[in-house]
């Protein structure tokens, strides 16, 4: 166990609709951070939030957002779902707000398939 | 943007081999990071380098980094059938903040 909970751990849902993945990050870690894994693009970072703001943003589609609550757990939201969408989400945290020697924490993810 | 690309993208060996896999990148770097991953799982953490040291060991995990050439390579020494799993390298690179991965080398250990 990783202390990183994402939530949940299998999802099914059909094109044009909207889910939420759920990430608890691990004790003491202040930034969060969501990457795509799809087959063929490999680990794709989406989007890191720091202490409750965003500080940095990789190939988030506009159909997706997030967001990190006072609580420091943090939510992605994927709307008007299509099939490429099918993935693996992870969440991952860290004490760093970035740069440096930024180790990463991962999730055990989030396997989505949009049929 | 992926910016670590590895090299080669499937290696298969025997238990007691060394197995080594490759990582590349294309700007400069603050550090440079190997994560694992086990089939369907979250990445784990293996070792950083930073970009003013050349070599580091830890356990049978030996990496080393040329920055003249961008480039990186992991050697796992002793190959167990337990080290069957996907190697990552991640930069920093670029946005300074999130890390970059590349695609992967899956290596599978048999007994």
């Amino acid at each position: 166990d990783s202390g990183v909970t994402q939530t949940p751990k299998h999802l099914i849902t059909a094109t044009g609709q909207r889910v939420t993945l759920r990430c608890s990050p691990r004790s003491g870690d202040l930034s969060v951070y969501w990457y795509q894994q799809s087959l063929d693009q490999g680990l794709q970072f989406l989007i890191q939030y720091y202490n409750g703001e965003e500080r940095a943003k990789g190939n988030i589609l506009e159909r997706f957002s997030a967001q990190q609550f006072p609580d420091l757990h943090s939510e992605l939201n994927l709307s008007s779902l299509e099939l490429g969408d099918s993935a693996l989400y992870f969440c991952a945290s860290s004490t760093s707000r970035g740069g440096g020697a930024n180790v990463l924490t991962f999730g055990a993810g989030s396997r989505l398939t949009v049929l | 943007s992926q910016q670590g690309e590895e090299d080669p993208q499937a290696l298969s060996i025997q238990e007691g081999e060394n197995a080594t896999m490759n990582c590349s990148y294309k700007t400069s770097i603050n550090n440079l990071q190997w994560y694992r991953q086990n089939s369907g799982r979250g990445l784990v953490h293996l070792i950083l380098i930073r970009s003013n040291e050349r070599e580091k060991h830890s356990g049978r995990l030996r990496v080393t980094l040329d920055t003249s050439k961008k480039s990186s390579s992991l050697l796992i020494t002793a190959s167990r059938a337990a080290d069957t799993a996907s190697y990552f390298c991640a930069t920093d690179e670029n946005s300074g903040y999130a890390l970059n991965f590349g695609k992967g080398t899956s290596l599978l250990v048999t007994p």
